[in-house]
């Protein structure tokens, strides 16, 4: 059982490349989330997927895409990167019978 | 979501309590109080949440005042591993699919 998982660990683009963060589930939660964290901040929400077949903006969404694949993964894409992008990418799942989130390791994005 | 206000640093000696304060209060009553911590860089870790009664599991005590416009997270013997960012977070639960918003939290230093 291993939770929350998300590939790759790091990654450094140059502006305007693309890439897709992956991140899979092994819960069987209906809910997934992608956040990102920025030095000394605390975590944003960027777009999240309450069930399969479904997505929803969260509070920064501008610049990135989603697709929830199946109930077990849920990709980020970013179409043209910007080194505002540069961040900590946080993916997370949840079931409503559960108690909170839980939160993969995370994917440190450098964007130049 | 109603705003939560923690202080930015607390400081705690290892083997005893620590507790955390959090603001909440324009809670509504839908809305459920929930901990969170993020040790390091690693993904936040859920550690307890409640309505409106203390709550208590292996982790960690939740008091929340009768008006439930403040609550306290306690953990009863502090150890070194519990150098952290705690996150207090007001959220409706199902009704808002989990949608968290993370603020700066309250950076817990433990001392030997």
């Amino acid at each position: 059982n291993a939770g929350v998982t998300q590939t790759p660990k790091f990654q450094v683009l140059k502006t305007g490349q693309s890439m897709t963060l992956q991140c899979a589930q092994d819960m069987n939660h209906n809910s997934m989330y992608w956040y990102r964290q920025d030095p000394g901040m605390g975590l944003r929400l960027i777009y999240y997927s309450a069930s399969e077949g479904t997505t929803d903006k969260g509070e920064v969404p501008n610049g990135y895409n989603v697709s929830r694949l199946n109930k077990r993964e849920f990709s980020l894409r970013l179409e043209s990167a910007a080194p505002s992008q540069t961040s900590v990418y946080f993916c997370a799942s949840w079931e409503r019978t559960d108690s909170g989130q839980f939160f993969g390791p995370g994917t440190r994005l450098t964007v130049l | 979501d109603a705003k939560t206000t923690q202080p930015p640093s607390m400081d705690c000696a290892e083997g005893r309590a620590a507790n955390l304060p959090c603001n909440h209060s324009t809670i509504s009553g839908n809305e459920y109080v929930y901990w969170y911590r993020q040790i390091h860089s690693q993904g936040p870790q859920y550690i307890i949440h409640g309505l409106k009664n203390n709550e208590t599991n292996e982790m960690a005590s939740l008091i929340i005042t009768e008006d439930r416009k403040s609550s306290t997270l306690i953990l009863p013997h502090a150890t070194l591993r519990d150098t952290a960012v705690y996150y207090c977070i007001v959220n409706a639960g199902g009704t808002s699919y989990g949608k968290l918003t993370f603020g700066q939290g309250t950076i817990l230093t433990v001392h030997p």
